[in-house]
């Protein structure tokens, strides 16, 4: 059983689109985050929500959105894709907030043409 | 500014060598220090460090915290080549919620 899923796991895309990537996490965790990681490798967060209350908003555009349903999901859409939206980004999820064990998902690579 | 940084940024050892890799930090309101391990996929938790001087271990990779010299190590003995990955060095600090800040990771090559 996957802990952590994302999909799509590949997403190539068109400058100006607009996409969702989705992620699910089945270990019953109260904290999901996504982060980015760029081509040199760094990992930086993007958000993290807590019972469905965005808690980390670090200084990424507003083009960037966290959608959760319930405390499951946390799904990010992107509007007006740019060139340098391409990365991979991982959603991951943690038991609550406190800077503990965080399960990663498997990554989505998002590139943009 | 918080800021987190990790040296060296890579490395190249044979099998059979051992490894220390760096974290230092600079944050307000400390709370822990993570560990993780990335291979080709996504990183996976290795430790997570609150109290200085009480070394962690999992087989042959241990780590240890020093909050006064607000640093961390990572030690790796007789390395082999699935210990070849990106070594990444978290710091949760600040009030209320709290932040999250990675280092740029540290490249571990093991050669046969």
């Amino acid at each position: 059983d996957t802990a952590v899923s994302q999909t799509p796991k590949y997403l190539v895309t068109q400058m100006g689109n607009d996409k969702s990537i989705k992620c699910e996490q089945n270990l019953g965790h109260d904290t999901m985050y996504w982060y980015k990681q760029d081509s040199k490798k760094f990992l930086k967060i993007m958000f993290s929500y807590n019972n469905k209350e965005l808690i980390i908003n670090e200084t990424v555009p507003n083009r960037f959105s966290p959608k959760s349903p319930d405390k499951a999901h946390l799904n990010l859409h992107i509007n007006s894709l740019e060139l340098g939206d391409s990365a991979v980004y991982f959603c991951a999820s943690s038991l609550g907030l406190g800077g503990g064990e965080q399960f990663f998902g498997p990554g989505t690579r998002l590139t943009v043409l | 500014e918080d800021k987190v940084v990790q040296s060296p940024l890579s490395l190249v050892v044979h099998e059979g060598d051992t490894v220390t890799l760096n974290c230092s930090y600079e944050v307000t309101n400390f709370r822990s220090l993570l560990w993780y391990k990335q291979e080709k996929k996504a990183p996976t938790f290795l430790f997570m460090l609150t109290s200085s001087g009480i070394e962690k271990k999992s087989g042959r990779l241990s780590s240890i915290l020093d909050k006064k010299e607000l640093f961390s190590i990572l030690n790796i003995t007789a390395t082999q080549t699935g210990d070849s990955a990106v070594y990444l060095c978290a710091v949760f600090y600040g009030g209320s919620q709290g932040n999250l800040i990675f280092g740029k990771g540290t490249k571990l090559s093991v050669k046969p």
